[in-house]
């Protein structure tokens, strides 16, 4: 069955550089979420999407921008790394209607040095 | 403001015996629990669910208790098996399709 696609497995960047993380939802999936889990920590929800318009934000930095397309793939954009946005970056994805049926992908590991 | 606390950072359990995973919270807006495996450098694999109207729900080898006066709920393993070993989440969420919130994670570790 296919999964949520998360490109790239990892990411290297130096501070202060830009980074942009893909994010593939389940077919037929209308919502889309992201959460970043760093070091030792519990995932923390940033921000999701639903119908391709943002539904809901959470500690997400004004460095991070997000949106979903049209084809329903999603985007999460992050200006002037620091070193602490070293993290795993998760996204999921649902259909709302079946209530909590999250999916997750496999996540990307952004190191920023 | 942890909302969902998982106090024990770690469990060890002898294979075939059972291992109980222990979740607290503190927004009674929750309507919806669940659990979590993870392995290092993978997402985290759904394993069982609970609504705020049960208060047990039973899947093969995994059951999730859920004591809504206390604001405590527990992942039941037997028999806890070495492949059981992994990090387990603890999450919930309100408004159905919301996003969840997670706890600190607790590793199981298994032994043969």
């Amino acid at each position: 069955a296919a999964g949520v696609i998360q490109s790239p497995r990892h990411l290297i960047k130096e501070k202060r550089e830009t980074a942009t993380l893909k994010c593939y939802p389940i077919p037929r999936h209308d919502t889309v979420y992201w959460y970043q889990q760093g070091p030792g920590q519990d995932p923390q929800f940033l921000i999701s999407f639903y119908e391709k318009m943002q539904s809901d934000k959470g500690s997400i930095p004004d460095r991070f921008s997000a949106q979903q397309f049209s084809d329903y793939h999603s985007e999460l954009n992050m200006s002037s790394l620091e070193l602490g946005d070293s993290a795993l970056y998760f996204c999921a994805s649902s259909r709302r209607q079946d209530n909590y049926g999250y999916t997750f992908g496999s996540g990307t590991r952004l190191t920023v040095v | 403001d942890q909302q969902v606390k998982q106090n024990s950072p770690s469990l060890s359990v002898q294979e075939g015996r059972i291992s109980i995973l222990n979740c607290d919270y503190t927004n009674s807006m929750f309507d919806y629990f669940l659990w979590y495996k993870k392995y290092p450098a993978e997402g985290p694999t759904f394993l069982i669910s609970i609504s705020s109207i049960k208060d047990k729900n039973e899947d093969g080898r995994f059951t999730v208790f859920l004591n809504k006066s206390a604001k405590h709920l527990s992942l039941h393993i037997v028999p806890s098996q070495p492949g059981d070993s992994a990090v387990y989440f603890c999450a919930a969420g309100y408004n159905q399709g919301g996003k969840l919130i997670f706890g600190q994670g607790t590793e199981l570790s298994v032994k043969p």
